[in-house]
C-alpha cells in the first residue's frame, strides 16, 4: 500500500467553480501535512502547511482528519491561473512522501 | 534572494556515459534530498543528507547510483552507467531541517539517456 494516494483526475472544471481534492495517508504517526503545487515542466513548490485545526489562504483552504487520515484541500473561485497539478505530502519521522499529484485544468 | 540551485537545467548522454547532476542548497538549510521524477512514478525520493550526512538512502534504485555532499553548500548525484530508463527529471530540495520544515525545490535536471 502507497504511504499517500491521491485520485490522478483530472479534474476540469470552469472558472469561479469550487473544487475539493482529498488525500489519503497510511502512517498513523504522520506529524506534518503540506500541499505543493507543480506546473508543467516546473518544480514543486509549496503552496500551504495544513495544520490541525484546518487553515485558510485566501481562495485556498486545507483540513486534516487524523481519525480518518486524510487531508483536504478546497479551492473556491477557480482561476484559469489555478491549473497545475496538486501534491500532497505527509512527514512521518524522517520521512517526507508525496502523492502521484491530482491535475486541475480550469477551463475558461 | 537565491533558492536551490541545479546543473545542469538539461543533459542529454548516450548510454553507458557518466552523468554528473549539481546542487546547490539555500544557505542555512541542513538538509538536502535528491528526488527523481517520471510520468509513471511521479516524485521518487532517492537520498537524502543531514547536515551532509546521508541519512536514507534506500530509494537509491541500484549501485549505479551514487551521491555525495562534501559540504554544506555543495552535493552530487551520479549515474555510472547511464542506461535509458535513467531518463527523467532529477530534483534536489533543501529544508532548514529534515521533519515537520517545508522543502524548497530547484528547478531540476531533465536528463535524457539515448
Amino acid at each position: 500500500r502507497k504511504e499517500v494516494e491521491q485520485d490522478p483526475g483530472p479534474f476540469n472544471v470552469p472558472e469561479g467553480a469550487t473544487v475539493a481534492f482529498n488525500c489519503t495517508y497510511s502512517n498513523s504517526a504522520s506529524q506534518s501535512f503540506f500541499w505543493y503545487r507543480q506546473d508543467c515542466r516546473k518544480e514543486p513548490k509549496l503552496l500551504m502547511s495544513v495544520y490541525s485545526s484546518g487553515n485558510e489562504d485566501g481562495r485556498f483552504t486545507a483540513q486534516l482528519n487524523r481519525a480518518s487520515q486524510y487531508i483536504s484541500l478546497l479551492i473556491r473561485d477557480s482561476k484559469l491561473s489555478d491549473s497545475a497539478t496538486y501534491l500532497c505530502v505527509v512527514n512521518a519521522g524522517n520521512q517526507f512522501y508525496f502523492g502521484t499529484g491530482t491535475s486541475l485544468t480550469v477551463i475558461p | 534572494d537565491a533558492g536551490v540551485i541545479q546543473s545542469p537545467r538539461h543533459e542529454v548522454t548516450e548510454m553507458g556515459q557518466e552523468v554528473t547532476l549539481r546542487c546547490k542548497p539555500i544557505s542555512g538549510h541542513n538538509s538536502l534530498f535528491w528526488y527523481r521524477q517520471t510520468m509513471m512514478r511521479g516524485l521518487e525520493l532517492l537520498i537524502y543528507f543531514n547536515n551532509n550526512v546521508p541519512i536514507d538512502d534506500s530509494g537509491m534504485p541500484e549501485d549505479r547510483f551514487s551521491a555525495k555532499m562534501p559540504n554544506a553548500s555543495f552535493s552530487t548525484l551520479k549515474i555510472q552507467p547511464s542506461e535509458p530508463r535513467d531518463s527523467a527529471v532529477y530534483f534536489c530540495a533543501s529544508s532548514f531541517a529534515s521533519g515537520a520544515y517545508e522543502q524548497y525545490f530547484g528547478p531540476g535536471t531533465r536528463l535524457t539517456v539515448t
